[in-house]
Parts: C-alpha cells; structure tokens; sequence
C-alpha cells in the first residue's frame, strides 16, 4: 500500500531565516505530487505541483519553491521566511487526475 | 472558473442525529469530479469519495451518503446517526478533468457532541 510521509510535524522559524520541508511517498511509482498551504480555519490554497522529476508547475508567486529531485520525493523552500507564510502544510499525491489526491500528516509552520 | 462553496461555517449536532453537510460548486467544464474529505484534529486530509460528472447516482457508504444533483450545481453529504467520532472539518472538492489544479471549499467544522 502506498504511504506518504512528511516532516518535520511543526517547525518554528524566525522571521527571514531558510526553510526546507520534505515529503516523500512510498508503494507508488511516478505520482503526481502536490504542495498545499492551509491557512487557519481556512480551505486549502494549491502552490505547486510536479507531474515528474525536475518539473514544477507553480499556483500562486510567492516567495517559496518546490523541488523535485528524485520521483518520490518533493521538497517546499524558501530562502527568507515571511511571517504571512504561517501556516499548515500539506503534501499530497496522486496517480494523476482525475484521481483523488492522498494527503500526509501535515507540517504546522509558525514563524515568529 | 472553478469554485466551490460551503456556505455552512460550522455545525453541531448531538450524537445520533442526522446531519447534511452542503457544497455548491461552479465550473463551465463539461467533464468534472467532485471529492469529499475529512479532515479530524489531527489535521490529516482523509479521502472520502469521488464523483464524476456523468454519474448522478447518489451514493452509500455505511452511515454516509452523498447526493450529486447537476441541476443544481450541487454535491451534498449526509451522514446518519452521527457519531462523535465524525467530528472533524469537512471539505468539498472540485476538479476539471485532467487538471491537477482541485478547488477546495472553506469547509465545514461539524462538532458531534455526546
């Protein structure tokens, strides 16, 4: 069965320092992969999404990447943290649409 | 544009009533699917169901139900005698076929309460 696993589970930041999150799914073989920020008591805001290795489509500009350096595995930074990037986010994949996406566990961010 | 709206903000409920959480969705595809998840404390998006466009047929799955009228635009979800364990944020979904881009509702907060 396929699992998909991300961390760290929280993370505090200061204001203009670097961030790195990872996602990695298992049991699959070239998902599509799916970065979410959720804000609080908010839906669910896409930023971006790889159908391959090296390829990133983004959703919304902002001042975080993603990358995608090997098939199952998607990465979300930035180099100079904001503190409207507070938030939850969430990794997802899916065998393409019009499937449904499965989602991790989820990485709550404070910056402060 | 794709939209979807749940225009219930939150619900509460004691356990063992029924309850029907609302979605109404905008799209100008012809070809589009509608996604239910629940999402408890935890905050893990659970996966609850998936609908086509062509396939209006509501529906079971145990205590849930779901019931997709096109004429109305709209995907609403039921569930039967509720239980406190169905506590969680519920959102609604929409996709347009073979685009990666799925909307999702604001959710709704159901509190079951014993």
């Amino acid at each position: 069965s396929q699992t998909i696993h991300q961390w760290p589970a929280t993370l505090v930041q200061p204001v203009g320092s670097p961030l790195s999150l990872e996602c990695t799914v298992e049991g699959t073989s070239n998902p599509n992969l799916y970065w979410y920020r959720q804000a609080a008591g908010r839906g669910l805001q896409l930023l971006f999404y790889s159908v391959g290795i090296g390829q990133i489509s983004s959703e919304v500009p902002q001042n975080l990447s993603a990358s995608r350096p090997q098939d199952r595995q998607f990465i979300l930074s930035s180099k100079k943290l904001l503190l409207s990037d507070s938030g939850f986010y969430l990794c997802a994949w899916s065998a393409g649409p019009p499937y449904e996406q499965y989602f991790g566990p989820g990485t709550r961010l404070t910056v402060t | 544009a794709q939209k979807v709206t749940q225009a219930q903000t939150e619900i509460s409920v004691v356990e063992k009533e029924d309850v029907t959480l609302d979605c109404v969705y905008e799209t100008r595809d012809t070809t589009y699917y509608l996604f239910w998840y629940k999402q408890p404390p935890s905050g893990e998006l659970v996966f609850l169901i998936r609908r086509n466009s062509f396939d209006e047929q509501n529906e079971i799955s145990g205590r849930y139900s779901w019931n997709f009228q096109k004429s109305t635009s709209s995907f609403n979800f039921t569930i039967t005698a509720s239980q406190v364990v169905d506590s969680a944020v519920y959102f609604c979904a929409l996709s347009a076929y073979n685009n990666n881009d799925m909307r999702f509702g604001a959710g709704t907060r159901l509190t079951v309460k014993p």
